[in-house]
């Protein structure tokens, strides 16, 4: 079955203390991005990758790092969390920039 | 870079209704228009796509129109159903920056019974 796993799904944290939100997809599909939810505003994109070790910013990717080692797999880390990225994070991937696949969703609180 | 301005914020219709969901957006260069449906609880799915050498295309109760002129694309779901009840997003993508996939802001889409 085609799928697009982040983990974690729900995560309350505190200020600073780092933390990595996974995503693993099994569909071979090149194209990778991140995106945070907020309400009023959308989805936004906070970084994407059209290939291993290709990685480009999105629109909002102040607070955030990402890699891309492998094809499955597209990390994105939060090296010192602040409350204004609370939110609800997804995963996305395509083959090349068509039709999106999107995870479930990780739910992030920062107090 | 890319802006896309999506209308309404929120529809209410009765159910057997059309609704019609439009987004501007900013960059001549895309041309690229998903609309995404997003149920409560889990991740946007897509439902269509138009692509700029095309104007209209439809699917069973849905159908998507794009103005290249005037910049803007809307969503069309006629015959409308419970089960249409989700958030609603539409998309702008493959101008300027290849790769970058710009969302409107959502539509809250109620179908009453």
């Amino acid at each position: 079955e085609a799928q697009v796993t982040q983990n974690p799904r729900y995560l309350i944290t505190v200020t600073g203390k780092k933390l990595t939100v996974t995503c693993s997809q099994n569909m071979n599909h090149e194209y990778m991005s991140w995106y945070r939810q907020d309400p009023g505003l959308g989805l936004r994109q906070i970084y994407y990758s059209m290939n291993v070790e290709v990685t480009d910013k999105g629109d909002v990717p102040e607070g955030y790092k990402v890699s891309r080692k492998e094809k499955r797999n597209f990390p994105l880390i939060l090296e010192s969390p602040s409350p204004n990225q609370t939110s609800l994070y997804f995963c996305a991937t395509s083959v090349g920039a068509g039709e999106l696949f999107f995870g479930e969703g990780s739910r992030l609180t920062v107090l | 870079g890319e802006n896309v301005e999506q209308h309404p914020s929120t529809l209410s219709v009765q159910e057997g209704d059309s609704a019609v969901i439009k987004c501007t957006y900013s960059d001549s260069a895309s041309n690229y228009f998903p609309w995404y449906k997003q149920e409560l609880g889990k991740g946007p799915q897509l439902i269509i796509d138009i692509r700029s050498n095309v104007g209209e295309k439809k699917d069973q109760r849905i159908a998507v129109t794009l103005n290249k002129t005037a910049k803007h694309f809307s969503l069309h779901i006629t015959e409308t159903q419970p089960e249409d009840s989700a958030v609603y997003f539409c998309a702008a993508s493959g101008g300027t920056s290849y790769g970058k996939l710009t969302f409107g802001q959502g539509t809250i889409l109620t179908v009453h019974p």
